[in-house]
């Protein structure tokens, strides 16, 4: 069983809606949670941390984490074209996150 | 423009001959790690490197030495080369050590060994 397991899609939605990204793990140890976005034939890029248990919002996007339940998710409002990417979860068990482990990536695509 | 690069960026070899793969950043970053990202399995770290001189083994060290004698440079060895390490290869620096500060990733090299 992986550490981090991740559904791939591909999730096609409509331009405005709501995405729902998840990730599940095994690991309790995990602390630290992040979220990438990868585009096409580019490097990630971090775009939300969060620490613990709870919600963190940012414009249009939430993180959200259950550690009880092991479960993270990403929420995106008003969803745009331009957030065509896949997305990658990532954890770390330590502040330094020395290692992270990343899930697999979820590729969305958003129709106009 | 603060960066990461990578090179080449794209590279056919054959099974057994040594290559490097070049890392720099411009960022003045302590941390830098290398990934490698292959389908159904995400990223997963090679190794990393919390500073000049200090290097340790992620997830997937078996096949690749790195060395960081500089802080910006952290180049990756593949000293004999195999089909399975064929891959796309990520080079990442991070400011400080901890978790929220984000890193950045360099422009990917897609590794083809025959």
């Amino acid at each position: 069983q992986k550490e981090v397991e991740q559904d791939p899609g591909p999730l096609s939605v409509p331009e405005g809606a709501i995405v729902s990204l998840n990730c599940t793990y095994s690991n309790s140890a995990f602390q630290y949670f992040m979220w990438y976005r990868q585009y096409s034939r580019k490097g990630p890029e971090l775009l939300m941390y969060t620490y613990s248990s709870g919600n963190k919002e940012d414009g249009r996007f939430t993180a959200q984490v259950d550690k009880s339940s092991k479960y993270i998710s990403l929420f995106i409002r008003d969803s745009q074209p331009s957030d065509s990417a896949t997305y990658l979860c990532a954890m770390s068990e330590d502040s330094s996150a020395s290692k992270i482990i990343f899930g697999s990536g979820t590729r969305l695509s958003i129709r106009p | 423009e603060a960066q990461v690069t990578q090179n080449p960026r794209y590279l056919i070899t054959v099974t057994g001959k040594k290559l490097t793969v070049t890392c720099s950043q411009n960022m003045n970053h302590e941390y830098m790690s290398w990934y490698r990202q292959d389908p159904g399995l995400g990223l997963r770290q090679i190794y990393y490197s919390m500073n000049v001189e200090v290097t340790d083994k992620g997830d997937v060290p078996e096949g690749y030495k790195v060395s960081r004698k500089e802080k910006r440079n952290f180049p990756l060895i593949l000293e004999s080369p195999s089909p399975n390490q064929t891959s796309l290869y990520f080079c990442a620096s991070r400011d400080t050590f901890l978790a929220k500060s984000p890193q950045y990733f360099g422009p990917g090299t897609r590794l083809l060994v025959l």
